[in-house]
């Protein structure tokens, strides 16, 4: 199964900053997933990479997923206390849909 | 509108009983998934199924035990052989044929009194 690493474990910025979680395997990346949680709450869906070198953004949320395809970072700019939460990552194994998550990181913004 | 529906969103169970959560989409995926969260950690997979009637182990499949007779619903039953099933589960599906990303259930919280 895969194993992800995601750092840092929690995030404590001021608002109106930026900001990078990572997502590392040891193994490439079959289909990587980001998510955010609020606490005691399901999962949202915030993006999905396939592809080496492929990056996708959503209002001011980007990821990427770099060409070896075993790192994924998440990238918040200018942050607002709406997007504090948990953020997951997420991968699938080759030609499997069974996704395993990493431990996730906490991210406090502070007004 | 379509979407993955988990109850009770909170369950107490006394030691050494069974207790069954409930997941059921309408969604017409073909893949269900359950998943436990502990506080501060991320998720681990329990179960899964691809297709009705099979299902297959995740990573920490010990103490529970699950079916998939019907495509809309993969209960999850949580056993008296679970030593610590205090946690927040969840429920995910996905179109395998297709690629809609995994879909979550808002979760159920048991606890053991």
């Amino acid at each position: 199964s895969q194993e992800l690493e995601q750092s840092p474990q929690s995030l404590i910025v001021q608002e109106g900053k930026n900001l990078t979680i990572n997502c590392t395997s040891s193994k490439t990346l079959y289909g990587l997933y980001w998510y955010k949680q609020k606490y005691g709450e399901g999962l949202i869906f915030l993006m999905m990479l396939q592809k080496g070198g492929e990056e996708k953004s959503h209002e001011k949320i980007t990821a990427k997923l770099d060409e070896k395809k075993q790192q994924s970072s998440l990238h918040i700019t200018a942050s607002q206390p709406s997007h504090a939460g948990i953020y997951l990552c997420g991968a699938d194994s080759y030609n499997n849909n069974d996704m395993r998550f990493g431990a996730g990181t906490r991210l406090t913004v502070k007004p | 509108d379509g979407g993955i529906t988990q109850s009770p969103k909170y369950l107490f169970r006394k030691e050494g009983q069974n207790v069954t959560l409930s997941c059921e989409q309408n969604l017409n995926h073909d893949a269900m998934y359950w998943y436990r969260q502990d506080p501060g950690q991320g998720l681990r997979l329990i179960y899964y199924s691809q297709i009705v009637n099979d299902f297959q182990k995740g990573d920490i499949a010990e103490g529970y035990s699950v079916s998939r007779e019907k495509k809309e619903s993969f209960p999850l039953t949580v056993t008296s052989a679970q030593k610590n099933p205090t946690a927040f589960y969840l429920c995910a599906s996905i179109d395998i044929q297709g690629w809609s990303g995994y879909t979550f259930g808002s979760g159920t919280r048991l606890t053991v009194v």
